[in-house]
């Protein structure tokens, strides 16, 4: 059973508009979360995150926005940059468990 | 300059044959993690160690092995029994925050393994 799950394999959008990548997760003992951008046959890195006691973190144009009571998360970008085109994962952590459980990822494509 | 390296980038092994890829981090960082990642899918857990000489399987870790007998190291073995090694694998490490666990990881450039 996925318990971090990005239901939307690919996103569209045009430059200088805002992009919007969702995430959803199932384990309620998830109290952080984290989003990682990766470019191809390269390792991923990290974007931003938001700990499960705030419902927004805001890093320049990028802004996570964490719903609990949905499981719900999401990371917005504006504007869009054609640089931005990479895959997205979203991922969660359970406190102490020491793991970090991953999405199968989002691949945004920002055309100029 | 502080990271994570895993070498080599590109490995070919014949079939049957045990494999060790390398992982290392000058980061100081207590966590590495070990994951696969195959084309159009997401990144899967092999094996992950809090501390040294301690580590737990993933959600992959048959047909693979690995030590930690030095926080900088994290050696993973591909072996024979793996039905299907061929993909792009990648190491990670994280440092331990306290308030929040384990923070975000930081990745090597990977390694593509190809068995032939």
């Amino acid at each position: 059973d996925q318990q971090v799950k990005q239901n939307s394999p690919s996103l569209s959008v045009q430059e200088g508009r805002i992009s919007i990548l969702n995430c959803d997760y199932t384990n309620s003992m998830f109290d952080y979360f984290l989003w990682y951008k990766k470019y191809p046959a390269e390792g991923p890195t990290f974007l931003i995150s938001i700990s499960s006691i705030k419902d927004k973190n805001e890093d320049g144009r990028f802004t996570v926005f964490l719903n609990k009571s949905a499981k719900h998360l999401s990371l917005h970008i504006v504007p869009s940059q054609p640089g931005d085109s990479a895959v997205y994962f979203c991922a969660a952590n359970e406190r102490n468990a020491g793991k970090s459980t991953f999405g199968d990822g989002t691949t945004l494509t920002v055309k100029p | 300059d502080g990271g994570i390296t895993q070498s080599p980038k590109y490995l070919f092994r014949k079939e049957g044959q045990n494999v060790t890829l390398s992982c290392e981090q000058n980061l100081n960082h207590d966590a590495m993690y070990w994951y696969r990642q195959d084309p159009g899918q997401g990144l899967r857990l092999i094996y992950y160690s809090q501390i040294v000489n301690d580590f737990q399987k993933g959600d992959i870790a048959e047909g693979y092995s690995v030590s930690r007998e030095k926080k900088e190291s994290f050696p993973l073995t591909v072996t024979s029994a793996q039905k299907n090694p061929t993909a792009f694998y990648l190491c990670a490490s994280s440092i331990y925050t306290g308030t929040s666990g384990f923070g975000e990881q930081f990745f090597g450039p990977g390694t593509r393994l190809t068995v032939l």
